[in-house]
């Protein structure tokens, strides 16, 4: 199966910080990579998908890049309602895997 | 609106069954692709297990794999998982998920069903 791995395992930021968050694949998935926020108690919730493409309704301070291997997450300012754990996702393989996930708090 | 509405959790002893249900609505159910995911308490998103719109294709984690089977009805816009041989380990929240289509990304979610594997 192809391995995620995420870091930061965690961060601390304040509201207006720029926080980007970085995804590696163990193999290329080319852009085949999705990005979910958990909030605690609450299901995930799509973000962004092939890579770099906002879902819907999420705001525009959410944005991805990257392609192969190595991608980021970056969230331009940071609100007090992005305050949860992020997690990356590939679909390349229909053994589907997801990054460890990180979490974003309160400095 | 997508509705994804699981039940069927609850305790259950190491070595026992349970089976999950889905109930769909507000899409095609038929049309989608559906998923499993499951969180341990504490710990990060696993995923569990796929099925393709007509369940004609399967894949399942190397962890569930011979002991937890998926599948649909159509018919009655239900996803199942059903789950066999449970270990102390498959205690999680058990989310069902729609697919983008046939394997993609996850776009909808449930609410979990607790599931407890305890004597």
């Amino acid at each position: 199966a192809i391995r995620m791995t995420q870091s930061p395992s965690s961060l601390s930021a304040s509201t207006g910080d720029r926080v980007t968050i970085t995804c590696r694949a163990s193999q290329g998935i080319s852009s085949y990579l999705a990005w979910y926020q958990q909030k605690p108690g609450k299901a995930p919730k799509l973000l962004i998908y092939a890579a770099s493409t906002l879902q819907s309704g999420v705001p525009s301070r959410f944005s991805g890049s990257g392609s192969g291997t190595d991608f980021t997450l970056t969230i331009s300012c940071l609100q007090s309602e992005d305050f949860a754990t992020y997690y990356c996702q590939q679909y390349y393989s229909y053994r589907f895997t997801f990054g460890p996930g990180t979490k974003v708090d309160i400095k | 609106q997508v509705q994804l509405v699981e039940s069927g959790g609850g305790v259950v002893q190491p070595g026992g069954s349970l089976r999950l249900s889905c109930a769909a609505s507000g899409f095609t159910f038929s049309s989608y692709g559906m998923h499993w995911v499951r969180q341990a308490p504490g710990k990060g998103l696993e995923w569990v297990a796929f099925i393709r719109y007509d369940g004609s294709n399967k894949y399942y984690a190397d962890s569930v794999k011979g002991r937890f089977t998926i599948s649909r009805d159509n018919s009655k816009n239900t996803l199942y998982l059903q789950m066999n041989s449970l270990r102390a380990e498959d205690t999680a929240v058990y989310y069902c998920a729609k697919d983008r289509d046939s394997g993609s990304y996850l776009v909808n979610w449930g609410q979990g069903t607790l599931v407890t594997v305890s004597s």
